[in-house]
């Protein structure tokens, strides 16, 4: 069974840029996370998609931060303008259901903004 | 909200020893709490889960307990060998409202010695 597809691996952008990352989660899963993971620290939940809704979306700064699951499959992730503050590596997950189902992590993008 | 706080923030033992994490959690309505692997640079991974339904669950040199009265669950990994070194998370959710959310911990790095 192929993983969660992330792209790119890294970015480097200066701040005020925009940057968009891409997720593909596995087949047929119908919860799609995205997270940011700052160095030392555990993954916080930015947002949860359900299908193509989103279910939570919380702690998303959503000044800068937008992300979308267009018919329910790949979701993207956008930033704009940069931060420093928003160096981080951003990983997207997907379970089956979103219930208390195992959440597959994806590799993860890195993002350096300078 | 959930809150997950995780110690020891590092720990150093010799291949052979045991090694315990402890997390404690703040929503009594949190029913679901997995442990997740995280080598240099790669994707967290699923090593072990347990459900409020049960005190402890095993898999090979790898057990989680859970004490629901006192809110707090620990992972214990027997004989480490030095491919346990990696940072370990734990996280807290609660699915009653029909989805889950994932709290994670700050994260333990955990580093074996030969």
């Amino acid at each position: 069974e192929a993983g969660v597809a992330q792209s790119p691996r890294y970015k480097i952008i200066e701040k005020r840029q925009s940057v968009a990352f891409w997720c593909n989660p596995i087949s047929g899963h119908a919860t799609l996370y995205w997270y940011q993971q700052i160095l030392g620290q555990g993954p916080k939940l930015l947002i949860q998609f359900q299908n193509n809704g989103v279910v939570d979306d919380s702690q998303l700064p959503k000044d800068r931060f937008s992300a979308e699951r267009l018919k329910g499959v790949d979701s993207t992730l956008k930033i704009q303008p940069a931060k420093l503050e928003d160096s981080a590596v951003y990983l997207c997950a997907s379970s089956s259901s979103g219930r208390t189902d195992t959440q597959y992590f994806g590799p993860g993008t890195r993002l350096t903004v300078l | 909200g959930e809150n997950v706080e995780q110690h020891p923030s590092t720990l150093s033992v010799q291949e052979g020893d045991s090694a315990v994490i402890k997390c404690t959690y703040s929503d009594s309505a949190s029913n679901y709490f997995p442990w997740y692997k995280q080598e240099l640079g790669k994707r967290p991974q699923l090593i072990i889960d347990i459900r409020s339904n049960v005190g402890e669950k095993k898999d090979q040199r790898i057990a989680v307990t859970l004490n629901k009265t006192a809110k707090h669950f620990s992972l214990h990994i027997t004989e480490t060998q030095p491919e346990d070194s990696a940072v370990y998370f734990c996280a807290a959710s609660n699915a009653n409202s029909g989805y889950s959310t994932l709290t994670f911990g700050k994260g333990t790095m955990l580093l074996v010695s030969p």
